[in-house]
């Protein structure tokens, strides 16, 4: 079974609009949680990083939330610009242990003009 | 900063042919870790280092795939005898320990199998 699990799996919106994205998972433990973005082709490069039980972050356009008692997170894009159109990957750390980083399978965002 | 540097960029092979992908981590960081990404799924990590020392390689093929970081700075992972199913990205990261937040990835290597 897939232990992170990212919805919907692909959008599509209109550029200046905003939109969210689902990240719900079955990792233990989950000592912190980060949202990448990786545009076609390239690695992924860090948005976010979530780590308190409950947590909120900002980063520019970005903002995410973390709940580890229900094991989801969210992340939200504000006033969408055509660079945003990318994979968004969620990735749940453990502390310890070989596998450091589980990664969710991405939503894909597409910005349309 | 120099991020993580990763080389080749691209490879295509027949399948059967050799590969090598180096990777050059931030200086500093002794954590490096080999994922492999096939096309429209999340990286699966292959292996980790801690400095020189395999940590984790329970996921690495052994018989086809092989990783050294001799001197726990660059690392190179090689393909021996590759498949088509071997198609995908290869990316590199490091970090400072598990510190997530000094955890960076590489550009990746997009390899093709034929």
């Amino acid at each position: 079974k897939t232990q992170v699990e990212q919805s919907p799996q692909s959008l599509v919106v209109r550029q200046g609009e905003n939109c969210v994205l689902q990240c719900n998972y079955s990792v233990t433990p989950d000592n912190h949680l980060r949202w990448f973005k990786q545009d076609t082709g390239k690695g992924l490069v860090s948005l976010t990083v979530l780590v308190d039980q409950k947590d909120k972050t900002s980063n520019g356009r970005y903002s995410a939330t973390l709940d580890k008692d229900a094991k989801h997170s969210t992340l939200h894009i504000t006033a969408t610009l055509l660079d945003d159109t990318a994979t968004y990957i969620c990735v749940v750390g453990a502390p310890q242990g070989g596998r450091a980083l589980i990664f969710g399978t991405g939503t894909t965002v597409s910005v349309s003009p | 900063e120099a991020g993580v540097t990763q080389s080749p960029r691209y490879a295509v092979l027949q399948e059967g042919q050799a590969v090598s992908f180096w990777c050059d981590p931030i200086s500093g960081h002794d954590t490096l870790y080999w994922y492999q990404q096939p096309r429209d799924q999340g990286p699966q990590l292959l292996v980790y280092f801690r400095d020189e020392a395999v940590i984790d390689n329970s996921q690495l093929p052994s018989d086809r795939f092989s990783a050294v970081r001799p001197k726990g700075t660059n690392s190179t992972l090689k393909i021996q005898s590759a498949k088509q199913g071997d198609t995908a990205t290869y990316l590199c990261a490091s970090s400072l320990g598990l510190s997530q937040n000094t955890l960076y990835f590489g550009a990746g290597t997009r390899l093709s199998v034929l």
